[in-house]
């Protein structure tokens, strides 16, 4: 059965400081994983996606996510956290021969001043 | 830019009302997709369709029903709403089924209350 966990309800993190979100996946054959975005009252943005070459992808406004094969979780990462990257976050996943995507439950940010 | 633009951002219906959501998008997307959003549930899919007039089950299509007669028009029918249907509905689009490289891109949500 295909999965995803984010294990972390809320992160909060101070202005200036690194970010992470976390996400674990469980899919049969090869992920192809995906991080969104959701700011209130808005549908979700695109931020970037896994699917296949280098385990560090790279996305927009400045974030960024490492493939972990072994650990079966692509964890969101930013090196500083802006107050305007608080939102809510989602991680994505579908397998290759799948065509239905599940989303975790979602992370809200909160980058404080 | 692709957009998918969902015709409500706020509703409030009565229980037993039957409800219509509807959903265009403007890039000849084949795949369409409705799913509500919960706290704590994240995003739960209801419904999809792969092209017009097809239409699949997602995980919890009880209570609910699509059409999609045109390609750029996918509606959600709550056939008597409940309730337990308050959320917000996200409806999203994609290019095709084997085109695994593309996300979804989603409408701005409506968030259905039923009282």
């Amino acid at each position: 059965a295909q999965s995803v966990a984010q294990p972390e309800d809320q992160v909060n993190v101070a202005e200036g400081n690194p970010l992470t979100v976390k996400c674990t996946y469980s899919v049969s054959g090869n992920p192809y994983l995906f991080w969104y975005v959701q700011y209130p009252n808005r549908g979700l943005q695109f931020l970037l996606k896994y699917i296949t070459g280098d385990n560090l992808v790279k996305g927009s406004y400045g974030f960024e996510a490492e493939f972990n094969k072994s650990q079966t979780s692509f964890h969101l990462k930013k090196p500083s956290a802006l107050v305007s990257d608080s939102a809510l976050y989602f991680c994505a996943v579908r397998a290759y021969n799948f065509n239905k995507f599940y989303f975790g439950s979602g992370t809200k940010l909160n980058v404080k001043p | 830019d692709v957009k998918v633009t969902q015709s409500s951002r706020y509703l409030v219906k009565r229980t037993g009302e039957k409800v219509f959501l509807e959903c265009v998008q403007d890039m000849d997307h084949e795949n369409m997709f409705w799913y509500r959003q919960d706290p704590g549930l994240g995003l739960r899919l209801i419904y999809f369709s792969y092209d017009v007039k097809m239409k699949e089950k997602g995980d919890i299509p009880e209570g609910y029903s699509v059409s999609r007669e045109k390609k750029e028009r996918f509606s959600l029918i709550l056939e008597s709403a409940s309730t337990n249907q308050t959320s917000m509905y996200l409806c999203a689009s994609r290019v095709t089924p084997g085109q695994a490289l593309y996300g979804y891109t989603f409408g701005s949500g409506t968030r259905l209350t039923v009282v």
